[in-house]
């Protein structure tokens, strides 16, 4: 069985001030880690992924993420936060053998304040 | 490019009839998957395909629920006698099968409401 946990429902954070997602997966075998962002309205939009090597992986938007094995974390960042950033943002995994479906946090959804 | 493309947007019906709804993915992409969300919750995975193949299917998904993609093309997600519970967004997605992680890009998603 494969589960992601996003302990936070909501993150509030200035414009301008660093901003931190976090979620927690388990999965049996080798992780897929991937972020999603959903506007009002809109479809999910992929950020980023990890699939294997370099633990710090970079994506779309100035957004980046850091995969801790020992932690099974897998925490989204972005240095300087903006009011459009503003959204609800999905952690999703998979094994990298078996299933293809990915398997998704409940969602966090971020408040960047002007 | 122009995107993975859901009908209808919003379908309201009443409890007992069927509902169908169509996604036409992105025309190189030949995997396709179907998501349901609901309010505060992630998405949870219904059913996925490649080409026309139904390769994986939830448990989620009832034998009230079906699926097809007859031409590896578009695909049609039909739900038989409604029930409340079924209101939700349904959520399509496809892939590029090149490499095991390519990312999915979504639709905007048909919102059920079932009175």
């Amino acid at each position: 069985a494969q589960s992601v946990a996003q302990p936070e429902d909501q993150v509030n954070v200035a414009e301008g001030n660093p901003l931190t997602v976090k979620c927690t997966y388990s999965v049996s075998g080798n992780p897929y880690l991937f972020w999603y962002v959903q506007y009002p309205n809109r479809g999910l939009q992929f950020l980023l992924k990890y699939i294997t090597g370099d633990n710090l992986v970079k994506g779309s938007y100035g957004f980046e993420a850091e995969f801790n094995k020992s932690q099974t974390s897998f925490h989204l960042k972005k240095p300087s936060a903006l009011v459009s950033d503003s959204a609800l943002y999905f952690c999703a995994v998979r094994a990298d053998t078996g299933r293809r479906a990915l398997t998704f946090g409940s969602g966090t959804r971020l408040q960047v304040q002007p | 490019d122009t995107g993975v493309s859901q009908d209808p947007r919003h379908k309201i019906t009443k409890r007992g009839q069927n509902v169908t709804f169509r996604c036409d993915p992105i025309s190189e992409h030949n995997r396709l998957y179907w998501y349901r969300q609901t309010l505060g919750q992630g998405p949870e995975f219904l059913t996925y395909f490649q080409n026309e193949a139904q390769l994986e299917k939830s448990r989620l998904l009832s034998d009230r629920f079906s699926a097809e993609r007859p031409k590896g093309s578009f695909s049609t997600l039909e739900i038989q006698r409604t029930e409340q519970g079924d209101s939700a967004m349904y959520l399509c997605a496809s892939s590029l099968s090149t490499g095991n992680n390519s990312p999915l890009h979504f639709g905007n998603g048909t919102r059920l409401t079932v009175t």
